[in-house]
């Protein structure tokens, strides 16, 4: 069956690491997006890929780095320089035409900074 | 900032009673697209409303669109337990068509 899948489910950090969430679709969908989402605060866009080779800031895109070298993956690596990181992240993707068809979203990942 | 104010944050209701949450805009909607979370998982799409006025029914889920494109409400008739999560409305709002921006959401929790 076609989906996202999103390792790990539970992510534990240290303060100082950067840690990096995976993201893979097989779904043939172009777009992907990150999201972070935090109790009372609703879905924030962090970054999001319209195509291979390229993607865009979101709203809360400091101290978060992806990249988007096969259409299948969308990796998000949390640096050490964001101040905040514990949350819950889905990533997303949509098929042609954007987002109007709706969003895929994976499972998630739980990172939680000790 | 917040595209879309989304009402009320929470509602709790009990079994068999009606719910209802809505979603407002400042600007005209392209389309707007409702999504389902249950507790500890993650958003699951139920809808999109492109036209003025559309009505759409999914058993007992209502979904509107605004005459003027700016609001939509989502209604469940009496409501089950089954219908615990939150729900959010969201939309591409602005120029910036490449994306969606998501109301804060309404967390419903049923009595049994």
């Amino acid at each position: 069956d076609g989906g996202i899948t999103q390792s790990p489910k539970y992510l534990f950090r240290k303060e100082g690491q950067n840690v990096t969430l995976s993201c893979e679709q097989n779904l043939n969908h172009d777009a992907m997006y990150w999201y972070r989402q935090d109790p009372g605060q609703g879905l924030r866009l962090i970054y999001y890929s319209q195509i291979v080779n390229d993607f865009q800031k979101g709203d809360i895109a400091e101290g978060y780095s992806v990249s988007r070298e096969k259409k299948e993956s969308f990796p998000l690596t949390v640096t050490s320089a964001q101040k905040n990181p514990t949350a819950f992240y889905l990533c997303a993707s949509s098929g042609a035409g954007g987002p109007i068809y709706g969003y895929t979203f994976g499972s998630g990942t739980r990172l939680t900074v000790v | 900032g917040q595209q879309v104010m989304q009402i009320p944050q929470y509602q709790h209701v009990q079994e068999g009673e009606d719910f209802t949450t809505y979603c407002n805009s400042s600007t005209t909607l392209s389309n707007i697209q409702w999504y389902k979370q249950r507790p500890g998982g993650h958003p699951v799409f139920l809808i999109q409303l492109v036209k003025s006025g559309e009505v759409k029914k999914q058993k007992r889920l209502t979904f509107q669109f605004g005459e003027a494109k700016k609001n939509s409400s989502l209604h469940i008739t009496a409501t089950q337990t089954t219908d615990v999560g939150t729900y959010f409305c969201a939309g591409p709002w602005g120029s910036t068509l490449g994306r969606l921006y998501f109301g804060r959401g309404t967390q419903l929790t049923v009595w049994p």
